[in-house]
């Protein structure tokens, strides 16, 4: 299956920061990525999606200006979570996409902000 | 995209075969289904998808009534490392499209 790095796997900051998650797919390129979010005992919920070379387009309800996604390259996308508040904690996921392939995911990231 | 039902847990012993269900009434004729697992704190792993056809690879296997409204997911033979969220998802293009999850079923394997 495909490979897909993303880090850090945790990550602790004070409330007002920016964290900067990163994710890559190794050995295929991925022209659409795929970023989630899961709070405790919830299922994965989309926040949005890019295509490379374009503005990423957000799901309702997630602010576009507070996570910021950046999809320069085929292999790398990184989510920023610009001052980030605790109701940001959770863990976040991305999932790249090809053609004709099924979406796999990275292993996340754990975000706690104090 | 197509809504999924599947229970919210269940139990099987080590060793034996796991049977997860799910049931997708409104599948259209283009969709796929997948399944998906995630162990506690990972990212979803990918186990196996269908259109059809019942299918078979080394971690499962995926069967599709004849009418496609649901569909089974086997593992034959149960680990504890097999203890997970299974994610059952319905979705119509392979790759760039994106998955909605639901709930999934909680599957613990008992020793």
């Amino acid at each position: 299956g495909a490979v897909v790095s993303q880090h850090p796997s945790w990550v602790i900051c004070k409330s007002g920061t920016s964290v900067k998650i990163e994710c890559r797919s190794l050995d295929f390129q991925a022209t659409t990525m795929f970023w989630y979010r899961q709070f405790p005992k919830q299922s994965l919920m989309l926040m949005a999606t890019s295509n490379e070379g374009s503005k990423a387009t957000y799901e309702q309800g997630v602010e576009k200006d507070k996570f910021l996604i950046n999809h320069a390259s085929l292999t790398l996308s990184t989510l920023t979570v610009t001052s980030a508040h605790p109701e940001d904690s959770s863990f976040y996921i991305c999932s790249p996409g090809g053609p004709n392939s099924p979406l796999h995911f990275g292993n996340g990231t754990r975000l706690t902000v104090t | 995209d197509a809504k999924t039902t599947q229970p919210t847990s269940m139990d099987c012993a080590e060793g034996r075969a796991a049977n997860l269900p799910c049931n997708h009434s409104t599948i259209s004729g283009n969709e796929y289904v997948y399944w998906y697992r995630q162990i506690h704190s990972q990212g979803p792993q990918y186990i196996i998808h269908g259109l059809k056809n019942n299918e078979t690879n080394e971690m499962a296997s995926l069967i599709i009534t004849e009418d496609r409204k649901s569909s089974t997911l086997i593992l034959p033979h149960a680990t504890l490392r097999d203890t997970a969220v299974y994610y059952c998802i319905v979705s119509s293009i392979q790759g760039a499209q994106k998955l909605v999850f639901g709930q999934g079923t909680r599957l613990t394997i008992n020793p």
